[in-house]
């Protein structure tokens, strides 16, 4: 997994709560990831960074944040988690060849 | 919207053939890569092909790029039992700017060899 590590792995809430997913990286890549992968639509971005704070948009932003205030940590919050946030979430890191880590199966009832 | 789009969505055959995945996107590339993924697990990285080569290769795994097309093909040779997993193409952009390369994957294929 080149060294990340996402947290928590697995996590149930209840719509309308604050949700943070956390990754780590430990080989100093500038550029990370934050994807939600659902079936039969494959992976998707969510938001990307390409240094300390200097984050932008993907093609699923819409509820979702994210910062980065180490080259380390890449965090992902959900504001007020709804349903269709139920999704395994992936962080990745690299620019040319991403490596992907684990995955957080969020769940939200 | 997705870039990449595999084809079969799903291939089942006996350990020994050979598998092949198609891949179609729709702009242009600065290169396209190829991802496995084993069930509940994250994805890992294969082999990486850029606009400007046709073919690849890698161990048992060959990787044909057409720019003109707009399309690859990923080619498994004696394929055994633990190549069953879904596998997944994403082209590789660069867009002007600091923030500027981003992957964009397809729905994936899901293979299964048949020991």
């Amino acid at each position: 997994d080149a060294g990340i590590t996402q947290s928590p792995r697995h996590k149930v809430t209840e719509t309308g709560t604050p949700v943070t997913l956390r990754c780590h990286q430990t080989e100093n890549h500038r550029y990370m990831y934050w994807y939600r992968q659902d079936p039969g639509h494959g992976l998707r971005l969510i938001h990307y960074s390409y240094g300390v704070k200097d984050t932008d948009k993907g093609e699923v932003s819409d509820g979702y944040s994210v910062s980065r205030s180490k080259t380390e940590d890449f965090l992902l919050t959900l504001e007020s988690a709804t349903s269709s946030q139920t999704s395994v979430y992936f962080c990745a890191t690299g620019t040319d060849t991403q490596y992907f880590g684990p995955g957080t199966r969020l769940t939200v009832l | 919207s997705q870039q990449g789009e595999e084809d079969p969505q799903a291939l089942s055959i006996q350990e020994g053939e050979n598998a092949t995945m198609n891949c179609s996107y729709k702009t242009s590339i600065n290169n396209l890569q190829w991802y496995r993924q084993n069930s509940g697990r994250g994805l890992v990285h294969l082999i990486l092909i850029r606009s400007n080569e046709r073919e690849k290769h890698s161990g048992r795994l060959r990787v044909t790029l057409d720019t003109s097309k707009k399309s690859s093909s990923l080619l498994i040779t004696a394929s055994r039992a633990a190549d069953t997993a879904s596998y997944f193409c994403a082209t590789g952009t660069s867009y002007s700017g600091a923030g500027s390369y981003q992957l964009t994957f397809g729905k994936g294929t899901k293979l299964s060899v048949i020991p």
